[in-house]
């Protein structure tokens, strides 16, 4: 069965950077992108970013722009998900989704999200 | 990037009611459109993708429609268990995919 498996929470300093996993199981992990979004406490959903699983390219964001980074490792199966320099409105949950791009258009398969706290 | 306009912000309406969620995209995405459902403290689940296609598993009173810049996400039988905030999103893989602002559905 599919399963996208995100490491766990973290709790940093604003200035830091912040690398989240994003382990996946149960399909063809190069056939499929992955994209990044995240939720603010209260808030609504905010997409961050995708990444083409097969050649590695990207698209972020414009409002994260300069400051994310998006890899993978085809190797392990496994996405990941850099952000710097931090700041207080960074404290968000985090998810991991795959996307079947024209096969089915939306995000499939969830991450179960990595709680990310920003505080001094 | 395309806007994506959800309306309403949140919706009332008691058990066996019929619900309607709007969506506007800020230009022609043709059939581009997923939504979804999220209950608290969960990850969202699509329910809808490509604008009317029910996803496996998912009630047969959801249903969506559309395409180009308006769509729509329908409940035809209000049920407890609906109780969520429910989500479009520009979903061409090609684009930024953002997302509509959400709607909160409750039960009268």
């Amino acid at each position: 069965q599919v399963q996208l498996v995100q490491s766990g929470a973290e709790v940093k300093k604003p200035g830091a950077s912040v690398k989240i996993s994003c382990k996946t199981s149960g399909y063809t992990f190069t056939t499929d992108s992955i994209n990044w979004v995240r939720q603010a406490p209260g808030q609504g959903l905010e997409w961050m970013g995708w990444i083409g699983t097969y050649k590695g390219d990207t698209i972020y964001a414009e409002s994260l722009q300069g400051r994310i980074t998006l890899t993978r490792d085809t190797f392990t199966k496994t996405a990941y998900l850099e952000l710097r320099s931090l700041t207080s409105d960074d404290t968000a949950i985090y998810f991991c989704a795959r996307d079947r791009g024209i096969a089915t258009p939306g995000l499939d398969y969830w991450g179960q999200g990595t709680l990310v706290s920003v505080s001094s | 990037d395309i806007q994506m306009t959800q309306s309403p912000s949140s919706v009332s309406a008691s058990v066996g009611d019929r619900v309607t969620i709007t969506c506007r995209a800020s230009q022609g995405i043709n059939y581009w459109v997923a939504w979804y459902q999220q209950k608290p403290g969960k990850a969202p689940k699509l329910i809808i993708s490509g604008a009317t296609n029910l996803q496996s598993g998912v009630p047969s009173r959801f249903s969506g429609s559309g395409s180009g810049t308006h769509f729509t996400l329908t409940i035809r039988s209000l049920q407890p268990e609906d109780v969520a905030t429910y989500y479009c999103q520009q979903a061409n893989s090609f684009l930024r995919g953002t997302f509509g602002q959400g709607t909160r559905l409750e039960i009268k």
